[in-house]
């Protein structure tokens, strides 16, 4: 495997479920991101780690819920989403801070939250 | 703040037709400027960018100058091909650096044979 690599592709959840997408970058990164991409929307920074420690939250709802347990791997938590949740989910990761811009991204997961 | 404006489209020209978007930007002092691009099914990858005033980017034919004084990355390509059928993004970082890439709405090309 190389780059960032994100499952599942796709996820349709009720609002009641529980469910984690995760991501895995292969590329040695010391930063890794999480971006909600909804239609007609700019991308919507959620959060940022930095060696494994968070360093920004853009006011995400609670029921986001970010898990960085190393430098290789992200997982975002959900549970009793709403269905204006439902967006691809970006995961990317950059080689270093401050940010230069040059993010790496995985191919997203497909929420659907019905 | 800091934030971008592009054109949002969506845009369909014809294989070899002159392709160009426009984004502006508002931010203070110098920021880096970019160009991602999403193919269809597929994650955002960079496509060029610029760091400082007159810096030209360029990559896959495309291209784009970071204009000061109209606060201007504008995306142009000479000839389109049904390839380069995407959304590309315009995007900058502060001066400086930061972990917040802001990013402008996207614009969907297609390019038709």
């Amino acid at each position: 495997e190389t780059g960032v690599t994100q499952t599942p592709r796709h996820l349709v959840m009720g609002m009641t479920n529980k469910k984690s997408l995760k991501c895995e970058q292969h590329l040695g990164h010391n930063a890794m991101y999480w971006y909600k991409q909804s239609a007609k929307k700019p991308l919507e920074l959620m959060f940022v780690y930095s060696l494994e420690e968070r360093v920004e939250n853009n006011s995400v709802p609670s029921r986001f819920s970010p898990e960085c347990p190393n430098s290789s791997h992200l997982f975002l938590h959900l549970h009793t989403l709403q269905p204006e949740d439902s967006a691809l989910y970006l995961c990317a990761s950059s080689q270093q801070r401050p940010n230069t811009g040059e993010l790496f991204f995985g191919e997203g997961s497909r929420l659907t939250v019905l | 703040g800091n934030s971008v404006t592009q054109m949002e489209g969506p845009v369909t020209l014809s294989e070899e037709a002159f392709l160009t978007i426009n984004c502006t930007y508002t931010a203070t002092g110098y920021p880096s400027l970019f160009w991602y691009v999403q193919y269809p099914g597929e994650g955002l990858q960079l496509l060029l960018k610029a760091t400082k005033a007159d810096d030209k980017g360029s990559n896959k034919g495309f291209e784009a100058t970071y204009r000061k004084e109209t606060t201007s990355f504008h995306l142009e390509k000479g000839s389109v091909q049904v390839s380069d059928s995407a959304v590309y993004f315009c995007a900058l970082t502060p001066q400086g650096g930061s972990e917040k890439l802001v990013f402008g709405k996207g614009m969907k090309l297609t390019v038709n044979p």
